[in-house]
């Protein structure tokens, strides 16, 4: 079946620690994409991908870091330097160009401990 | 900038009732996504309106976008008790960048 896969799906993160949360769709869609949701609130953008080896900042990207080095992967780093990074991570993808309805995988919740 | 503004943020109906929830948006698009998310669940598509004047039904959800007013709606129809969840509006600006608006949590009473 295709779709979009995150994993893992609960991630406890130390303070000081890097974590990487993991992306992989099977869609042939150009399009990722990565948002942040905290409770009660909408998605904010943090990072997208329109193609292979090329990604913009979104609306809150300082903090995370991406790559994407194949069309069906898009891992999100969050880094030391994102202060508060508990909340619910959700990865998304879409054909691309003007086909911009996104599909969206089971979300990561992280949280620090 | 693009801004997404969902009203009411909040809405508490009796089973059977009729209701409409509104998406205003700031710039120009004609591109316009309804979605549903069940409680710690993802997010699940439920509409995509790409034209002004787009009307998409659903059982008892219907989607209209009026692109000249930047207004899209979401009507329920005679509620029922799992039509509860949260339904999210999400616009596409230039450059395949989605915004969503806040959400707004919907709660059918029996």
């Amino acid at each position: 079946d295709g779709g979009i896969t995150q994993s893992p799906k609960y991630l406890f993160r130390k303070e000081g620690q890097n974590v990487t949360l993991s992306c992989e769709q099977n869609l042939n869609h150009d399009a990722m994409y990565w948002y942040r949701q905290d409770p009660g609130q909408g998605l904010r953008l943090i990072y997208y991908s329109q193609i292979v080896n090329d990604f913009q900042k979104g609306d809150i990207a300082e903090g995370y870091s991406v790559s994407r080095e194949k069309k069906e992967s898009f891992p999100l780093t969050v880094t030391s330097a994102q202060k508060n990074p508990t909340a619910f991570y959700l990865c998304a993808s879409s054909i691309g160009r003007i086909h911009t309805e996104a599909f969206f995988g089971q979300g990561t919740r992280l949280t620090v401990v | 900038e693009l801004k997404v503004e969902q009203n009411p943020l909040f809405l508490s109906m009796q089973e059977g009732k009729n209701y409409t929830i509104y998406c205003n948006y700031s710039t120009t698009s004609d591109r316009l996504y309804w979605y549903r998310q069940d409680p710690g669940k993802s997010l699940e598509s439920l509409f995509v309106l790409l034209s002004n004047g787009a009307v998409k039904q659903e059982g008892r959800l219907m989607a209209s976008l009026d692109t000249k007013a930047r207004l899209s709606t979401l009507h329920i129809t005679a509620a029922v008790h799992d039509l509860s969840a949260t339904y999210f509006c999400a616009v596409d600006m230039a450059g395949n960048k989605l915004v969503f608006g806040a959400g707004t949590i919907l709660r059918v009473k029996s």
